[in-house]
């Protein structure tokens, strides 16, 4: 297999609420992971990344720890705000047998919706 | 430090009508540079990739075309746009070389609508 899976959106918090995102992933290898996020009308920033296993990654109050018994890296926020409402993309690099190692494999987006 | 710039930011052009979306990075030399096509509500789909002048990848069929005429400058073109070629078209780059593992940086975006 050669994917990334999120969790469908939209996903729907109360401002304050525990965040959580899955992404899973299928891999022969360890492959860096990413958080983007894409804010309505914008380009997609990095949100944060995960370069091999038990990593974990953060950035801004968001989490993601790198998990290669269970192959995800799910992306966790604590105390979410109105301003975090946004799309989130989970992706991995190719590898480098595939002759494509510089490009990524992106999961869906999941639509993050924050009401006040 | 490195910028990407797109231009234009929104387009709205008539079925059969030529595009050009020039995107251009500073900052940084022998970048890989990508385009992203994503249909509103959807993810991302990759359109072209470069790893340097001249050197195009395809990664899906189409009426679109992309080229690279110089180190940080990454040009998507149509002849004749279809009303499926709207959406919002991404450009980002990489850096080349001994770090091609590395994350990739996203431009601001146009918005392109086929009428």
């Amino acid at each position: 297999g050669n994917s990334v899976t999120q969790m469908e959106g939209p996903v729907t918090l109360s401002e304050e609420a525990f965040l959580t995102i899955n992404c899973t992933y299928t891999a022969t290898g360890y492959p860096s992971l990413f958080w983007y996020v894409q804010y309505p009308g914008e380009g997609l920033q990095l949100l944060l990344k995960a370069t091999k296993a038990d990593d974990k990654g953060s950035n801004k109050g968001f989490e993601a720890t790198y998990r290669k018994e269970t192959t995800s890296f799910h992306l966790e926020k604590g105390s979410v705000q109105v301003s975090d409402s946004a799309v989130y993309f989970c992706a991995r690099h190719r590898r480098q047998e595939q002759g494509s190692n510089y490009q990524l494999i992106w999961g869906a987006g999941t639509k993050l919706i924050i009401k006040p | 430090s490195q910028t990407i710039h797109q231009w234009p930011a929104t387009l709205v052009q008539p079925v059969g009508s030529p595009l050009s979306l020039e995107c251009t990075v500073e900052g940084t030399s022998n970048p890989n540079l990508y385009w992203y096509r994503q249909a509103a509500g959807r993810g991302l789909q990759l359109l072209f990739y470069s790893v340097g002048i001249g050197q195009i990848s395809s990664e899906v069929p189409q009426n679109l075309s992309a080229s690279r005429p110089q180190d940080r400058q990454f040009i998507l073109s149509s002849k004749k746009l279809l009303l499926s070629d709207s959406g919002f078209y991404l450009c980002a780059w990489s850096p080349g070389g001994p770090n091609r593992y590395n994350e990739q940086f996203f431009g601001p975006g146009t918005r392109l609508t086929v009428l």
